[in-house]
């Protein structure tokens, strides 16, 4: 256990709804990232900080907002959410860049109706 | 953009059988990952590898840089391995990961 938590777990929302996901961690690690998993595609970077208030885009980037006010929370908002931001979101952690482990969140299941 | 190719994308397998998953990717790189996705479940670091050989109990990871192509072995299949296995490396923004698209293994008892 990484010290990782996500919330919500699950939620069901209507499209064109604002949703927020949250990311907690414990461990004080600099580097934080944003991934959504969907079937036939793998895991794929949204965003990713690299300090507080220090954050940049990944790759399916569009539709998505972050921000990171403090080291242990990072948030990840869909601003107007879409059927096709249906997925699953990982928060991951890792105290340096790639040649350190990354930690994963336990995954907050999203759905758009 | 690194491209990680896994193969193969499924594997049934019977209890006991030795089991091999690759991955290759098309630039080169500081360390590669693997990690497993138990059905419903998070995603778990098995192994972090920049040369050589890494083992953990029946698992074995192997890399070779030059040719841009990692392994991942099972020694002694049981049931409990039955995952996803994924294959990652770095690239995706402040060393951010770029996947595989993962190996579904099944262990049959």
């Amino acid at each position: 256990d990484a010290g990782i938590t996500q919330s919500p777990r699950h939620k069901v929302t209507e499209t064109g709804t604002p949703v927020t996901l949250r990311c907690h961690q414990t461990e004080n690690h600099r580097y934080m990232y944003w991934y959504r998993q969907d079937p036939g595609h793998g895991l794929r970077l949204i965003h990713y900080s690299y300090g507080v208030k220090d954050t940049d885009k990944g790759e399916v980037s569009d539709g998505y907002s972050v921000s990171r006010s403090k080291t242990e929370d990072f948030l990840l908002t869909l601003e107007s959410a879409t059927s096709s931001q249906t997925s699953v979101y990982f928060c991951a952690i890792t105290r340096g860049g790639s040649t350190y482990e990354q930690y994963f969140g336990p995954g907050t299941r999203l759905t758009v109706t | 953009k690194n491209e990680v190719e896994q193969s193969p994308q499924n594997l049934t397998a019977q209890e006991g059988e030795f089991i091999t998953i690759n991955c290759s990717y098309s630039v080169g790189i500081s360390a590669l990952h693997w990690l497993q996705q138990h059905p419903g479940g998070g995603i778990v670091s098995l192994f972090m590898l920049s040369s050589g050989k890494k083992k953990h109990g029946r698992l074995i990871a192997t890399i070779n840089i030059q040719e841009k192509h990692s392994s991942l072995h099972i020694t002694a299949s049981h049931p409990r391995d039955s995952a996803v296995y994924i294959c990652a490396v770095p690239g995706g923004g402040a060393d951010g990961l770029t996947f595989g698209k993962g190996t579904h293994l099944i262990i049959q008892p």
